[in-house]
């Protein structure tokens, strides 16, 4: 168990409307990641984070925003959510301090956008 | 041409018999190389890391790596039901090892039949 929460766990939401997940850890850990999961292409980046503030675009973050004010919490904003968009949203964690690959996940966030 | 692939599957094996699983990519500079099992409605969890050329062996599972093919692999002996699951294959990122990204493949799922 890698401390690692995700919330809302289900959610659905309209087409344009904003939403946005949490990712909450326990461990401070300092890098975390967003992916999206979808039949076919296995699971993509969308986003992630080496610390406070410090975020950076994965293979597929057009439409999506990310904040980490604080080292526990990293929150995924769709700013207008689209259908393209339903997917089941996983964090992760790594747990080492140089940024070591050996990721952990959340338990994911299953989204429909309508 | 995709980062990581695997093999297609669905691959079907016998209670007690020995599953296969490969995975192959692309980028030379690769130097982390993991496998996850997802059960369907679950997050991925980390069963094996290898970063060296040769096996690793963990209770029933090997991993092998062979980087001048660039191909790594995870057996699995004695196969129960219970390891009927996706299994992915995820490669440290092209040019983000100190972020600790991972490009994952796309998933074989394995049933193994009593």
């Amino acid at each position: 168990d890698a401390g690692i929460t995700q919330s809302p766990r289900h959610k659905v939401t309209e087409t344009g409307t904003p939403v946005t997940l949490r990712c909450h850890q326990t461990e401070n850990h300092r890098y975390m990641y967003w992916y999206r999961q979808d039949p076919g292409h296995g699971l993509r980046l969308i986003h992630y984070s080496y610390g406070v503030k410090d975020t950076d675009k994965g293979e597929v973050s057009d439409g999506y925003s990310v904040s980490r004010s604080k080292t526990e919490d990293f929150l995924l904003t769709l700013e207008s959510a689209t259908s393209s968009q339903t997917s089941v949203y996983f964090c992760a964690i790594t747990k080492g301090a140089g940024g070591a690959s050996e990721q952990y996940f959340g338990p994911g966030t299953r989204l429909t956008v309508t | 041409q995709k980062e990581v692939e695997q093999n297609s599957g669905p691959l079907s094996v016998p209670e007690g018999a020995i599953a296969s699983l490969n995975c192959t990519y692309s980028d030379r500079g690769s130097q982390s190389f993991f496998w996850y099992r997802q059960y369907s409605g679950k997050s991925p969890e980390l069963i094996m890391s290898i970063y060296s050329n040769g096996d690793k062996e963990d209770g029933r599972f090997t991993a092998q790596l062979n980087k001048a093919s660039q191909y790594v692999s995870l057996l699995i002996r004695d196969s129960q039901p219970s390891d009927s699951a996706t299994y992915l294959c995820a490669v440290n990122a092209p040019g983000g090892t100190s972020y600790g990204k991972l490009t994952f493949g796309q998933g074989t799922i394995l049933t193994v039949h009593p």
